[in-house]
């Protein structure tokens, strides 16, 4: 069964700070999906990464996917208390695609 | 342009009763993912359905669970005398093609029913 570990499982931080968060894996994923989830809400989802070595922005945010396609970061760049969340990464499974997530990471950003 | 829809949002329900979750895909997308999130854990999926087809019951627990998405409706979870280790929140998920045929698997979440087991 294919695993995803995410650190760390909480931050808080000062709005203004910069901060990255990770997803590491033994196994190959086809694609690597980030989510943020907010207290009573599903996921949503914020970006897909498919190639190995990808990098992609979104505003303040930054993806990028491992070479090897085992690994993920999410960096964000001068916190705002709307980042606050849970960050979720989650890898395609098997042949069907059903996603496998890890456990996320509590992010806490204070004005 | 609709999002997932879930019903209900919260769910009370007696140990030994049946709770029924619906979930009522994007437009557009014939393809729904069922996961169960408990307190302090990951989503964990459950079962994978297209239009009156099971394609993939295999995070599903043997006993007392059941899912359906039928011609017309929404699909249903289905949970026969809940116990309270059943206490959490569903998600629904949809997406549009079958995910093989998907570059990177996209699925787009509903808000969830939370379901409390007294």
């Amino acid at each position: 069964t294919q695993l995803l570990e995410q650190s760390p499982q909480f931050l808080s931080i000062q709005e203004g700070e910069n901060l990255t968060v990770y997803c590491n894996s033994s196994s190959v994923f086809s694609s690597l999906q980030w989510y943020r989830q907010e207290p009573g809400e599903g996921p949503v989802l914020l970006v897909t990464v498919v190639t190995g070595g990808e990098v992609k922005k979104l505003k303040r945010l930054t993806f990028q996917f491992g070479d090897a396609r085992k690994d993920s970061s999410l960096h964000i760049t001068a916190a705002q208390p709307g980042d606050t969340g849970l960050y979720l990464c989650a890898g395609a499974e098997g042949s069907q695609g059903n996603l496998i997530f890890g456990k996320g990471t509590k992010l806490s950003v204070k004005p | 342009n609709a999002g997932v829809m879930q019903n209900p949002r919260h769910l009370v329900r007696r140990r030994g009763q049946e709770a029924r979750l619906r979930c009522s895909p994007m437009k557009g997308h014939s393809h729904v993912y069922w996961y169960r999130q408990l307190p302090e854990e990951g989503l964990k999926f459950m079962v994978y359905l297209q239009k009156e087809n099971i394609i993939d019951e295999s995070g599903m627990p043997k006993e007392r669970f059941s899912a359906e998405f039928p011609k017309e409706g929404p699909s249903i979870l289905r949970i026969q005398q809940v116990v309270r280790g059943d206490s959490a929140a569903y998600f629904c998920a949809s997406s549009p093609l079958h995910s093989r045929l998907m570059i990177g698997n996209e699925q787009f979440f509903g808000p969830g029913t939370r379901l409390t087991v007294l």
